[in-house]
């Protein structure tokens, strides 16, 4: 069946430092990929849309890898700040329909 | 600036009531989507419109319904409230423009209690 994981353990790391989170998935074939930033009690928030023929995307000090042949995508921060705090999710789509399928997402936590 | 807006930020209902969650969104999005996200679930799909009139279930529509008579606007319905469907109910629309990679725009959520 399909699957999408994202590390359930919280990520913290100090001011300055880069984050890296991982998305990894199994039997599936998506045609995008994209992170989601999400607050305590808020709706999730569209970061960065990568797809399927991309390798790399950047916005500002975000940066997204896809690697299909490894099934997985990892999101840098670079240069964080304590405001990055927050739950980060991944959410796969295939060719053909609108929906998306999200991981449960990774919490990180920057510590100043 | 865009908005999906949702009709109440917090609601209790007891078991057995009908509940109406409403959703509106003001970006002219063809398509709308309701979720409910748990611990450690994460983001599940409940059902979505990409058309008004049109709906599609999502992966766990068992116990609700949806209606969406005009284009803004996307209701969810939990026919007999259960506390099983306690949860954080989540609406989000998007374009079906493929250039635009489909992202959703999400409402602030309603988190739902069923005593």
């Amino acid at each position: 069946s399909q699957k999408i994981e994202q590390n359930s353990e919280a990520l913290n790391i100090q001011e300055g430092k880069t984050a890296t989170l991982t998305c990894n998935y199994t039997n599936y074939s998506p045609a995008y990929l994209q992170w989601y930033r999400q607050d305590p009690g808020r709706g999730p928030v569209f970061l960065l849309l990568i797809r399927e023929n991309e390798k790399e995307k950047r916005k500002e000090r975000l940066k997204v890898t896809f690697d299909t042949t490894l099934k997985q995508s990892l999101f840098h921060i670079t240069a964080s700040q304590p405001a990055d705090s927050a739950t980060y999710l991944c959410a796969l789509c295939t060719s053909g329909t609108y929906k998306y399928i999200f991981g449960t997402g990774t919490r990180l936590k920057v510590l100043a | 600036d865009v908005k999906v807006t949702q009709s109440s930020r917090y609601l209790v209902k007891r078991t057995g009531e009908k509940v109406f969650l409403e959703c509106v969104q003001d970006m002219d999005h063809e398509n709308m989507f309701w979720y409910r996200q748990d611990p450690g679930l994460g983001l599940r799909l409940i059902y979505f419109s990409y058309d008004v009139k049109m709906k599609e279930k999502g992966d766990i529509p068992e116990g609700y319904s949806v209606s969406r008579e005009k284009k803004e606007r996307f209701s969810l319905i939990l026919e007999s409230a259960s506390t099983n469907q306690t949860s954080m109910y989540l609406c989000a629309s998007s374009s079906s423009y493929r250039s635009r990679g489909y992202e959703q725009y999400f409402g602030p959520g309603t988190r739902l209690t069923v005593t």
